[in-house]
């Protein structure tokens, strides 16, 4: 039971323009959402994140975007840049007893090509 | 700033072996997470704990797996016999548990090979 998904296993973009990576989950009790960015042999590094009173975060480069009547969302890169290459994980978390407990998604490599 | 503080960084041992791994805290951090990474399974929670107390080991996968965090700033994952399924990277992750949302913030791993 795949509760947080990322059906994208693979990315590319040009250098300069938009990456947008998308994620959906299909527990409806989560409401504080994460993404990570990782480099081979570290740990994940979080990037930015966004609850669910929320539709949309920006950070920078970065801007998260919430769709909870579709389960949905998405991380917008603005411009791409080749240290973006990595793998871009979301995370969910609900509320009450599970707090702290974060659900994962499979992850998807981006690929900026100068 | 230190932040989450893993070792030892690789580990390669026989099957049969009891393998410990560490990990460090961010200070000031109240939550503790332990992970492991493989490709059939990607990222799953194992144990955590608040302010040293375990709250759901739901993801430890056998009795062979044992956690603990005697302080604020120390936590152990052990193997008590390896097996080499549990090949993985293991992360450990803190974070601060207030009133607000806080994202938990990763070590670098521990990469376990067991023969």
């Amino acid at each position: 039971d795949q509760q947080v998904k990322q059906n994208s296993p693979s990315l590319s973009v040009q250098e300069g323009r938009i990456s947008i990576l998308n994620c959906d989950y299909t527990n409806s009790m989560f409401d504080y959402f994460l993404w990570y960015k990782k480099y081979p042999a570290e740990g994940p590094t979080f990037l930015i994140s966004i609850s669910s009173i929320k539709d949309k975060n920006e950070d920078g480069r970065f801007t998260v975007f919430l769709n909870k009547s579709a389960k949905h969302l998405s991380l917008h890169i603005v411009p791409s840049q080749p240290g973006d290459s990595a793998v871009y994980f979301c995370a969910a978390r609900a509320g009450g007893t599970s707090y702290g407990k974060l659900t994962f998604g499979q992850g998807t490599i981006l690929t900026v090509h100068p | 700033d230190a932040g989450v503080i893993q070792s030892p960084r690789h580990e390669v041992t026989e099957m049969g072996q009891e393998v410990t791994l560490r990990c460090k805290p961010i200070s000031g951090h109240n939550s503790l997470f332990w992970y492991r990474q493989t490709m059939m399974r990607g990222l799953e929670l194992l144990i955590y704990f608040n302010n040293n107390v375990p709250i759901d080991d739901s993801g430890m996968p056998e009795d062979r797996f044992s956690a603990k965090m005697p302080n604020a700033s120390f936590s152990t994952l052990k193997i008590q016999p390896s097996e080499p399924r549990d090949s993985a990277v293991y992360f450990c992750a803190s974070s601060y548990r207030g009133n607000s949302n806080q994202p938990q913030h990763f070590g670098d791993g521990t990469r376990l090979s067991i023969l």
